[in-house]
């Protein structure tokens, strides 16, 4: 299957300082990337939905200020959590998509610890 | 809305024991269903889905069947292996293409 690779898999940042997550599509090219968190004991949240070359959309409740999501090229789509605080701390994931198609493929996730 | 509920774990289970990992949804519409496994330090994968109400799927010796009537998608395999250890996520894809997930199942399978 198509591989989607996300970096890094565990990052532990201070508080106030920003961060960010790369996902990248390796052997397709990816329309559209979705970003997910999940919080201890709870579900894989949605947060966005990326399409290359536009602006995220974001889910309800999500601060777009907050969670900034670039899609610049087909291959690669990134996260960056800006001054983050320890409520940030989740498990964060990518998923990619090819156009016309149905399936989407997972990156490996990204652990951030805010300390 | 859009929703899925699965049982929590952690899940312990002996080399060759059955399993089972309930899961039941809320939708609108008639979402397709699926399964996805992540094994320690990878992605998400998936592991097996169904479409339409009946429907089994299978892969690996696992299988699920989308039961309509009891909004249910239940994973089983009769033998597990060591192998299988891994957290299992219960999905659904609704009408906008977009996935809901459980929260996951942690199992552990001991020798």
């Amino acid at each position: 299957g198509a591989v989607v690779s996300q970096h890094p898999s565990r990052v532990i940042c201070k508080s106030g300082t920003s961060v960010k997550i790369e996902c990248r599509s390796l052997d397709f090219q990816a329309t559209t990337m979705f970003w997910y968190r999940q919080f201890p004991k709870q579900s894989l949240m949605l947060m966005a939905t990326s399409n290359e070359g536009s602006k995220a959309t974001y889910e309800q409740g999500v601060e777009k200020d907050k969670f900034l999501i670039n899609h610049a090229s087909l291959t690669l789509s990134t996260l960056t959590v800006t001054s983050a605080h320890p409520e940030d701390s989740s498990f964060y994931i990518c998923s990619a998509r090819a156009g016309g198609q149905r399936e989407a493929f997972f990156g490996q996730g990204t652990r951030l610890t805010v300390v | 809305g859009n929703s899925v509920t699965q049982m929590e774990g952690p899940v312990t289970l002996s080399e060759e024991a059955f399993l089972t990992i309930n899961c039941t949804y809320t939708a609108t519409g008639y979402p397709s269903l699926f399964w996805y496994v992540q094994y320690p330090g990878e992605g998400l994968q998936l592991l097996l889905k169904a479409t339409k109400a009946d429907d089994k799927g299978s892969n690996k010796g696992f299988e699920a069947t989308y039961r309509k009537e009891t909004t249910s998608f239940h994973l089983e395999k009769g033998s597990v292996q060591v192998s299988d250890s891994a957290v299992y996520f219960c999905a659904l894809r609704g009408a906008g293409n977009q996935f809901y997930f459980g929260t996951g199942t942690s199992l552990t399978v001991i020798p």
